[in-house]
């Protein structure tokens, strides 16, 4: 089974530097997407960014990219000037990419159990 | 196009109470997904169902039940409710046409079971 890991509860960043939340996975497949989720008081659940693991290339939204390292099976999520909307808990998530029994994608989406990110003004 | 939409935001139940939670996409996805959220925990999954009339089981089904009779619609069932079950609720859907098939969440409901 796949697990996926936030070793970092809690992170703090400057209003308008960096920072870099850590994700790691366990997995025996070649064929699987990467997520990363906010979610902000709230409580939606807003997708940030995503990444297939068939592409070398690492994704960016705007101030948000990936550093994904297929090998090592990490997959940070880098924040750039950072803003006081950033705060929020940030989850990484797995899905693989075989078909379900079904023929459709699927279904099984595996979370971390986030990091709380703090943007100190 | 209001996404994924969920009622109620906020229930306190009493022990051996039901009810059902709602939930309603109006993106035309064939898959949908309920979700709980226990505190300093990641998402886990109750039910799951990728098109009406086909329903199954997640991680935590227990204590649950579903039924998808039409694209739009997901209601989840809480029958006998127990203080287990104080967490909060997310249903979500997606395309279910693979690739990497986002999912998209609702607001969540904040149920607590006393």
């Amino acid at each position: 089974a796949q697990t996926v890991t936030q070793s970092q509860p809690e992170m703090s960043v400057q209003e308008a530097e960096t920072v870099t939340l850590s994700c790691t996975y366990d997995t025996s497949e070649s064929d699987y997407y990467l997520f990363w989720y906010k979610q902000p008081p709230s409580r939606q659940m807003i997708l940030v960014i995503r990444q297939e693991a068939y592409k070398q290339q690492n994704a960016t939204e705007n101030r948000f990219s990936v550093n994904f390292q297929k090998a090592a099976k990490s997959f940070s999520l880098k924040i750039s000037d950072s803003q006081l909307g950033d705060a929020a808990m940030y989850f990484c998530a797995y899905r693989s990419g075989g078909r379900s029994n079904s023929g459709g994608s699927n279904y099984k989406l595996t979370f971390g159990k986030g990091t709380l990110l703090t943007v100190n003004p | 196009n209001a996404g994924v939409t969920q009622t109620p935001k906020f229930r306190i139940l009493k022990i051996g109470q039901s009810m059902t939670l709602q939930c309603t996409q109006d993106m035309n996805h064939n898959y949908m997904y309920w979700y709980r959220q226990d505190p300093g925990m990641g998402l886990k999954l109750i039910y799951y169902s990728v098109g009406a009339g086909i329903t199954d089981k997640g991680e935590v089904p227990n204590g649950y039940n579903v039924s998808r009779s039409t694209t739009e619609d997901f209601p989840l069932r809480l029958e006998l409710a127990a203080p287990s079950q104080t967490s909060v609720y997310f249903c979500a859907s997606s395309y279910g046409r693979g690739g990497p098939d986002t999912q998209y969440f609702g607001p969540g409901t904040r149920l607590t079971v006393l």
